[in-house]
């Protein structure tokens, strides 16, 4: 298996751009996590979906923040417009089942926007 | 809200040394918890599972441990080499919710 895939792997921006990560998560699992990793806070949670759907997007700092999982193989992260705070590393994770398995990550996108 | 601590934050020691990494967890109703190893400008890469039903779970040199009522864990590095250098990270499920909670990390530096 190929693991957790994300694109672009390193993305560099103007404020005010608008940005799209992708993610392809692991054949077979049914859940799927964006994460967010700065020095400041760590890593958070922005969103997961669970069979596609949006089940808990507390952690979406704001309106300028959406994703989607238009099917189980796909989904995206989109930040319109960004903005210099938004420069972090975006991780995507897949896990299988109810939430006892493993979560799998994959290599992170770097956003620096300038 | 679940928070995971870590200590301690950095650690640098000769190669060979065996070495525990210490991890508490403030909710102690987890069904899972998780140890991650990350490289500098990498993602993470999983270590090792332990589900709440067991106490220890071992792969190769690395052994962990958890204690659900004291809300600690342990990751226990036998044999230490310069390729352990890394950040590791535990990670527990956040309260009520099904995504991870992590620590802050403890940087190791394994010295040749």
């Amino acid at each position: 298996d190929a693991g957790v895939i994300q694109s672009p792997r390193h993305e560099v921006t103007e404020m005010g751009q608008e940005v799209t990560l992708r993610c392809k998560p692991i054949s077979g699992h049914n859940s799927l996590f964006w994460y967010r990793q700065t020095m400041m806070r760590g890593l958070e949670l922005l969103i997961y979906f669970n069979n596609n759907v949006p089940i808990d997007d507390s952690g979406m700092p704001e309106d300028r923040f959406s994703a989607k999982m238009p099917n189980a193989s796909f989904s995206t992260l989109k930040i319109q417009p960004s903005e210099p705070r938004d420069s972090a590393v975006y991780f995507c994770a897949s896990q299988r089942g109810q939430g006892r398995d493993e979560q799998f990550f994959g290599p992170g996108t770097r956003l620096t926007v300038l | 809200k679940q928070e995971v601590t870590q200590i301690p934050a950095a650690l640098s020691v000769p190669e060979g040394e065996n070495l525990v990494l210490n991890c508490s967890f403030t909710d102690s109703a987890i069904y899972n918890l998780q140890w991650f190893r990350q490289d500098p400008g990498k993602g993470l890469t999983s270590l090792l599972l332990i589900q709440s039903s067991q106490r220890e779970q071992t792969s190769g040199r690395l052994n962990a441990s958890l204690d659900k009522s004291s809300g600690r864990s342990t990751l226990y590095i036998a044999a230490s080499q310069p390729g352990d250098s890394a950040t590791y990270l535990c990670a527990a499920p956040d309260t009520g919710r099904r995504a991870l909670t992590f620590g802050s990390g403890t940087r190791l530096q394994v010295q040749p």
